[in-house]
């Protein structure tokens, strides 16, 4: 089975300019999630899509954060315009139900830095 | 605030030592409970969870954690170490108040010499 799959791996960007991240998840997870770590700190939730509907975007930062599922497959996040306190690393995470003990496979992140 | 603390941000252990990694929480009701470890250049992997039953949790590659209602502790244990274990360990829950969403400690570096 695929795993979680997200990339770029890496990205950096001069402060003002627009990432876009993308997330695969394993197919078949209705459930999606964004987590992000900054500066070595812990790692926080951002938000949660079940097929193509928010259902929790309570961790997003600001307005310069947008996570889109079209179709309920793939999710993008964009950060527009990207700003320095950004950096860090972003996650992703897909599982079979939104119930936690279903347990969530995650990707291998992306590394955002922002200069 | 309430968290998830894990207690030591790095540790260096050499081979063959035994291994505890603690993990407190200080959320009330009823918590699932995660321990995950991202190998260097690699995905978060989920080591062992608990959700009821036994407090002590086996786990993948020798792990085991001991969750402890009345300490709200999870701590993870492994007798003896070996240099693939080197990796980042993290602690997180599923407090009641937040749905699905895992809430995560800061994290532990460990390091193995060999």
């Amino acid at each position: 089975e695929a795993g979680v799959t997200q990339f770029p791996s890496h990205s950096v960007i001069e402060k003002g300019q627009t990432v876009t991240l993308r997330c695969d998840p394993i197919s078949g997870h209705d459930n999606l999630y964004w987590y992000r770590r900054v500066m070595g700190k812990e790692i926080k939730f951002l938000l949660h899509f079940v097929k193509e509907s928010k259902q929790d975007e309570s961790g997003m930062p600001n307005n310069r954060f947008l996570a889109e599922r079209t179709g309920g497959t793939y999710s993008t996040l964009k950060v527009q315009p990207a700003e320095l306190e950004d950096s860090g690393v972003y996650f992703c995470a897909s599982s079979q139900a939104a119930a936690a003990n279903y347990g969530y496979t995650f990707g291998s992140g992306t590394r955002l830095t922002v200069v | 605030a309430q968290s998830v603390s894990q207690h030591n941000h790095h540790v260096i252990l050499s081979e063959a030592a035994s291994l505890e990694l603690g993990c407190n929480y200080s959320y009330g009701g009823t918590v699932n409970l995660f321990w995950y470890v991202q190998y260097p250049g690699q995905h978060l992997q989920l080591l062992l969870k608990y959700f009821s039953g036994d407090p002590l949790v086996k786990g993948i590659k020798g792990f085991e954690a001991e969750f402890i209602k009345s300490k709200f502790s999870f701590n993870l244990r492994k007798p003896s170490v070996q240099w693939s274990d080197t990796a980042e360990y993290f602690c997180a829950v599923t407090p009641p108040e937040y749905g699905n969403k895992l809430v995560f400690g800061a994290g532990t570096i460990l390091r193995v010499k060999s």
